[in-house]
This record gives structure tokens, C-alpha cells and sequence, in this order.
């Protein structure tokens, strides 16, 4: 089984400038959950959908932050723009409606200098 | 804002020996979850508990949780080099509707 798959793995971006990571969940799940891990953090929710609904975006920045899931399958994190504080990793996960357990992609690195 | 607490921050132990983790929350919950990450990797999932249950075991390692105490620990016997890595505890306040909420992790390193 396919897992969660994140593009790209690694970007380097200057500070004001805008960058998207794109996220493909595992066939069938409809959650999908965007988390921003600062490094020695634990990853914090940025947003949850529930196929191309919103169910919690209140810890997103929504002043440079914007996600998307239009179709209900892949899903879409914009920055723009960016601040040194959001050098980060940028998680995707998936879980199915019912079920307990998340799956994570390997994650999006970001530095922005 | 975070959920869970981990304790220790850090913990260096011998090959073989057993590591236990702790994890602290403050709100009720309906299950509590451990999480792995390797250097540079997505999280694993390892282990769930819920509310109504007090241990569990799955393989060496095995999982506690007071909720009396809003308290969790993870213990994994006969460690191994292997299991060097992130440990994070989440906890879910939903069956099936949830948002996991993370704590900070406890690095562990197994020296060989």
C-alpha cells in the first residue's frame, strides 16, 4: 500500500518570497492534516480536512498561510510570504473517517533565510 | 498549543537495557497514542490506548496510562540500537472524529 506521499522534500527560500508543498494522502482517506514541526518540537495542527471541507484551521496563520483540498484527494500548503520563524518541517497525514490512526508522509523541509 | 508533556526531554541508555518514557496531558481524552521519528523521517505510528484501558502490549514494547493521574508511560524492554529515535505521545479527545495533539517528544539514544 501506497503511503503519504510530500513534494518536494527540501527547499531553501528567502525571506518575503512564497513557496507550496503539495500532499497526495493514502487512497481512501478522507482526513487529512497539514502539521508544522519547528525542530526539537513535536508537530503542532495547522489545519484538518475532512474531504475538501475544513474541520479545524485555527491554529493556521492565516495571514501567510493557505490550504487547499478542492477535489477532496490531494491537498495543497501555500506560505507566502514567508518568515524566517516558518523554517520548519511540513507533515502531511491521512487517516481513514473512522479509524484512530494517522499515517504520515516523510515530511516537507523548509529553511528560509 | 501542546497537549502532552514528555519526561525525560532526553534519554542515553545501553544496548539491551529497557527505556521507559512518560507522558503527562491535561484535558480528558478518549485514547492516547505513541508516536516514532527517526532523524529526517515522517512519524510512526506505534502503539494506541483508551481511555478505558490501563495497559497494553505490543511486541517490547508496552504502554501504561492513569487517567485518574492524566498520566501515560511507554517502556521498551531489551532495547537496540535501532530503536534510537523521537518518541512523541498524542492524544485524541474523540473516537474516530479527531485531531491528534502532540507533545514534545523524548529523544532516545541506544548506544551500541
Amino acid at each position: 500500500e501506497a503511503g503519504v506521499a510530500q513534494s518536494p522534500r527540501y527547499k531553501i527560500i528567502e525571506k518575503r518570497q512564497s513557496v507550496a508543498f503539495w500532499c497526495n494522502p493514502i487512497s481512501g482517506h478522507a482526513t487529512l492534516y497539514w502539521y508544522q514541526q519547528i525542530l526539537g518540537q513535536g508537530p503542532k495542527l495547522l489545519i484538518q480536512f475532512q474531504n475538501n471541507g475544513v474541520v479545524d484551521d485555527s491554529q493556521l496563520p492565516k495571514d501567510r498561510f493557505s490550504a487547499e483540498r478542492l477535489k477532496g484527494v490531494d491537498s495543497t500548503l501555500k506560505i507566502q510570504p514567508a518568515k524566517l520563524e516558518d523554517s520548519a518541517v511540513y507533515l502531511c497525514a491521512s487517516r481513514f473517517a473512522s479509524g484512530n490512526t494517522i499515517y504520515f508522509g516523510e515530511g516537507s523541509w523548509l529553511t528560509v533565510v | 498549543s501542546q497537549q502532552g508533556e514528555e519526561d525525560p526531554q532526553a534519554l542515553s541508555i545501553q544496548e539491551g537495557e529497557n527505556a521507559t518514557m512518560n507522558c503527562s496531558y491535561k484535558t480528558s481524552i478518549n485514547n492516547l497514542q505513541w508516536y516514532r521519528q527517526n532523524s529526517g523521517r515522517g512519524l510512526v505510528h506505534l502503539i494506541l490506548i483508551r481511555s478505558n484501558e490501563r495497559e497494553k502490549h505490543s511486541g517490547r514494547l508496552r504502554v501504561t496510562l492513569d487517567t485518574s493521574k492524566k498520566s501515560s508511560s511507554l517502556l521498551i524492554t531489551a532495547s537496540r540500537a535501532a530503536d534510537t529515535a523521537s518518541y512523541f505521545c498524542a492524544t485524541g479527545e474523540k473516537e474516530g472524529a479527531q485531531k491528534l495533539v502532540f507533545g514534545q517528544g523524548t529523544r532516545l539514544t541506544i548506544n551500541p
